[in-house]
């Protein structure tokens, strides 16, 4: 199985701010890499799918990029609805696999 | 846009079957190019793939495509219901460390990421 490592798994950033999440493939996935944003209580919502490519309807302060193994999302001018818990997948070989998730905290 | 929406008991005795179901609407399983999936979630915790079925719409030999998380140790089948337009998941054997929220989702055309997903269903593995 491929094991997805993601960093850090907490961070708290001010609104504004830029913060960048990154996910570590244990082999090369190539672009199959999508993130995720969960929210308390609710289901994950997909935000980047193949590494970069926004996913329709999502802000454009999110980004993904990467290749590879290392895989990172930022998200630019940080917003109070930000708030949430990010998880990376791989999408390159079965079984699919996530990272361990990544809680954003507004300060 | 398709709409997911998970159905089962939100109860199961240890060592018995948990079974769930996920009806789509706005959007038909068969014979389209999207595949459809289970994840879940532990209270606390990351989430965990469990499955995934294609449905071809054909009506010959071999219709369907279904790939399983080998964790789960043979105790998972998948399935569709093209009448009713909804995909299952039989879970065999559960323990404890089965409960958990559990999530249907279609895998779009997109990077083959999960584009949409249900609310979730919590399921709790009593003994």
């Amino acid at each position: 199985d491929i094991q997805m490592t993601q960093s850090p798994s907490y961070v708290s950033a001010s609104v504004g701010d830029r913060v960048t999440i990154t996910c570590r493939a244990s082999q090369n996935i190539r672009s199959w890499l999508a993130w995720y944003q969960q929210e308390p209580g609710k289901a994950p919502k997909l935000l980047i799918y193949s590494a970069s490519r926004l996913q329709s309807g999502v802000p454009s302060r999110f980004s993904g990029s990467g290749s590879g193994t290392e895989f990172s999302l930022t998200i630019n001018n940080l917003q109070p609805e930000d708030s949430a818990t990010y998880h990376c997948q791989q999408a390159n070989s079965f079984p699919r696999t996530f990272g361990g998730g990544t809680k954003v905290e507004i300060k | 846009q398709p709409q997911l929406q998970e159905s089962g008991p939100g109860l199961v005795k240890s060592s018995e079957t948990l079974s769930l179901t996920c009806s789509v609407s706005n959007g038909t399983i068969a014979n389209s190019s999207f595949y459809w999936g289970w994840i879940r979630q532990p209270p606390g915790k990351g989430l965990e793939w469990i499955g995934t079925i294609y449905d071809s719409g054909n009506t010959d030999y071999h219709p369907y495509l279904t790939y399983y998380n080998p964790s789960l140790n043979s105790r998972v089948t998948m399935s569709v219901d093209r009448s009713r337009n909804q995909f299952s998941l039989d879970l065999t054997s559960v323990t404890a460390a089965d409960t958990a929220v559990y999530y249907c989702a279609r895998r779009g055309d997109n990077g083959r990421a999960f584009d949409f997903w249900g609310q979730g269903t919590m399921v709790t593995v009593s003994s």
